[in-house]
């Protein structure tokens, strides 16, 4: 079982939509999560850290973390077409290292 | 604030020759990350460095590739012989500790022809 799962997408949304991207985690020690933005051929960009349960807001971007369940998810708000990108998941588990998803590719379509 | 530096951009060395890579983390962190992205792939975490110590080096292929980080700030990545499959991005990561937000570096395009 991968330490964080994401499903690979492509997630379609359409302009000015809702975009939800979800990850599973399997460490129930894992204490810091992280969503990052990576446009092709660049590398990973930080939008958004949670650490405990609950919503988090930043603008457009609202993360989510269930560690009962061990979900976190990201909400964008108003999906623009600069939002297509792979957005990965991350995770600090018991071993304190930062292990990383596969990412989910977010298309925005006009 | 400067961000993690790393050099050099893009590197193509024919398979069995040695490479080498380099990364300065953020002024004041503490944790150093090198990971190895693959077309299509989710980084994978190569080893974890907390100061000088070692905090995770389960996935580096200890047969071709080191890593050091020496006085707990630069750090660099080694691998020799290089193999095809290890023709990928290499990417750099600092922190102030591990549970904090880890900002990445622009990342070595290695080439292995």
């Amino acid at each position: 079982q991968k330490e964080v799962e994401q499903n690979s997408g492509p997630l379609s949304v359409p302009e000015g939509a809702i975009a939800s991207l979800n990850c599973t985690y399997s460490d129930r020690g894992s204490q810091s999560f992280f969503w990052y933005r990576q446009y092709s051929g660049k590398s990973p960009e930080l939008i958004m850290s949670i650490y405990s349960n609950g919503d988090k807001e930043d603008g457009r971007f609202t993360a989510q973390l269930n560690k009962a369940s061990q979900y976190v998810s990201l909400l964008i708000r108003d999906s623009q077409p600069s939002d297509s990108a792979t957005y990965l998941c991350a995770g600090t588990g018991g071993g304190n290292k930062l292990t990383f998803g596969t990412g989910t590719q977010l298309k925005v379509e006009l | 604030e400067a961000g993690v530096a790393q050099s050099p951009r893009y590197k193509i060395i024919e398979k069995r020759q040695s490479v080498a890579f380099w990364c300065n983390p953020i002024s004041g962190h503490a944790t150093l990350y090198w990971y190895q992205q693959i077309l299509g792939q989710g980084p994978k975490l190569l080893i974890q460095f907390q100061n000088n110590g070692v905090v995770d080096d389960s996935q580096l292929p200890k047969d071709r590739f080191s890593a050091e980080r020496l006085k707990g700030v630069d750090s660099t990545l080694k691998i020799q012989p290089a193999k095809l499959e290890d023709s990928a991005v290499y990417l750099c990561a600092s922190s102030l500790g591990v549970y904090a937000e880890a900002f990445f570096g622009q990342g070595t395009r290695l080439t292995v022809v």
